[in-house]
């Protein structure tokens, strides 16, 4: 049972346009979204995050935007540059109660930026 | 070195084999967590260590995987009569305490059991 769900494996933009990213999931507990970036052969990086008491996260060029009521969150990449390209990984977790270190990831959106 | 690293890097063995698989985290960052991720998934948690002791090891899949921390600082996954099924990236994390907020991976040591 898939509790966080990426349903795009992959996805193209142009240079300097906007990526939209998206990202589902289905446990109500889940209090806490973290977007990561990862290259081949590296471990992930970590991006973005945004508490459930928020709807919108803006950090320089990336902005990650979640509605509760869907259960549902985005990162807008704005714009996209090639170094962008990565596999990007949604992931969750129950702030609440300590422990925000066991986070459920899905299974990643590809992106690729052509120049 | 600045970030969290792990070694091997790449680690091929046969299977029923024992394996193990360090993370070194970053200095004076007292919490460790170990993931794993498999072929065409997200990382899964395996264990979270505060200091020396295992504070959470949930997700650890069966008795064959074991982790330890002797002096708070580097961890080792040790994984006995390794199943073809085990063969994933290991990956490690560290932060500076249990503010949980995993800004930093290491690269992963892949796993192949053949």
């Amino acid at each position: 049972d898939q509790q966080v769900k990426q349903n795009s494996p992959s996805l193209s933009v142009q240079e300097g346009r906007i990526s939209i990213l998206n990202c589902d999931y289905t446990n109500s507990m889940f209090d806490y979204f973290l977007w990561y970036k990862k290259y081949p052969a590296e471990g992930p990086t970590f991006l973005i995050s945004i508490s459930s008491i928020k709807d919108k996260n803006e950090d320089g060029r990336f902005t990650v935007f979640l509605n509760k009521s869907a259960k549902h969150l985005s990162l807008h990449i704005v714009p996209s540059q090639p170094g962008d390209s990565a596999v990007y990984f949604c992931a969750a977790s129950k702030d609440s109660g300590g422990s925000n270190y066991k986070l459920t990831f899905g299974k990643g959106t590809l992106l690729t930026v052509n120049p | 070195g600045a970030g969290v690293s792990q070694t091997p890097s790449n680690k091929v063995t046969e299977k029923g084999k024992y394996v193990e698989l360090r993370c070194d985290p970053i200095s004076g960052h007292t919490a460790l967590y170990w993931y794993r991720q498999s072929l065409g998934q997200g990382p899964e948690f395996l264990i979270y260590f505060q200091g020396t002791g295992a504070a959470d090891d949930s997700g650890l899949p069966n008795d064959r995987f074991f982790a330890v921390r002797p002096e708070g600082s580097v961890s080792t996954l040790k994984i006995q009569r390794t199943e073809r099924g085990d063969s994933a990236v290991y990956l490690c994390a560290s932060s500076l305490g249990r503010e949980g907020l995993l800004k930093f991976f290491g690269p992963g040591t892949r796993l192949t059991v053949l």
